[in-house]
């Protein structure tokens, strides 16, 4: 099983500041990496695929990057609304064996 | 405008058999390339994938609760059902269906969700 590390666990940010978020991934995943928004007593939304394509009505404040173990979620200036756990997933087998990272939340400083 | 809902009971003793109902609109199981999931979530820990099922009636299943799950789907009511045996107190956590396009693996759109406590 692909083993998903993200960091930190919690993120202090002011509002407008740019917030980084990483995940780790334990074996190559390639580019088959998405990143979910979840607020509290809500689903998850879909940020993120394809490591850094957005999906749909996503602002361009949030951009992910990185390929292989490596990748990055970026805020670029954080709105209250942003303000979330935020979980990465990979997706690199099909039939699918998929896991979620352990989730970073980002909170207001 | 795809939605998804899910239900099913919200308490669950030790040992029981959970069934959950996923019923979904603004897209169909029987067109080609669509698929639905199930994914849960513990209070307060992180999402685990479950199960999926797709257009051509395969399923997939986590491979560490393959034996206790089953994935099935009434094509003709835009539903899909999750049964889970012997449940423990453990599975206490909200269960989430989602939908996913074949082969993309990422999941487009999702259920509120329906938290189901196992306690005797």
């Amino acid at each position: 099983e692909i083993v998903m590390t993200q960091s930190p666990a919690t993120l202090s940010v002011s509002p407008g500041e740019r917030a980084t978020l990483s995940c780790r991934a334990s074996q190559s995943v390639s580019s088959n990496l998405a990143w979910y928004q979840q607020k509290p007593g809500q689903a998850p939304r879909l940020l993120i695929y394809g490591a850094s394509t957005r999906a749909t009505g996503i602002p361009a404040r949030f951009s992910g990057s990185g390929s292989g173990t490596e990748f990055t979620l970026t805020i670029s200036s954080l709105q209250s609304e942003d303000f979330a756990v935020y979980y990465c997933q990979q997706y690199n087998n099909w039939p699918p064996t998929w896991t979620f990272g352990q989730g970073t939340k980002v909170e207001i400083k | 405008q795809v939605t998804l809902r899910e239900s099913g009971p919200a308490l669950v003793k030790p040992t029981q058999t959970l069934t959950l109902t996923c019923t979904f609109s603004g897209f169909s199981l029987s067109t080609s390339g669509m698929c639905v999931s199930w994914i849960r979530q513990p209070p307060g820990k992180a999402l685990e994938w479950l199960a999926l099922i797709d257009w051509d009636d395969d399923k997939y299943y986590s491979t560490s609760l393959k034996t206790r799950l089953t994935i099935s789907k009434d094509t003709s009511k835009n539903q899909v059902v999750l049964t889970m045996t012997n449940m423990d107190p453990v599975d206490t956590a909200t269960y989430y269906c989602a939908r996913i396009q074949w082969g993309s693996g990422w999941l487009d759109y999702w259920g509120q969700g329906t938290l189901v406590t196992v306690s005797s």
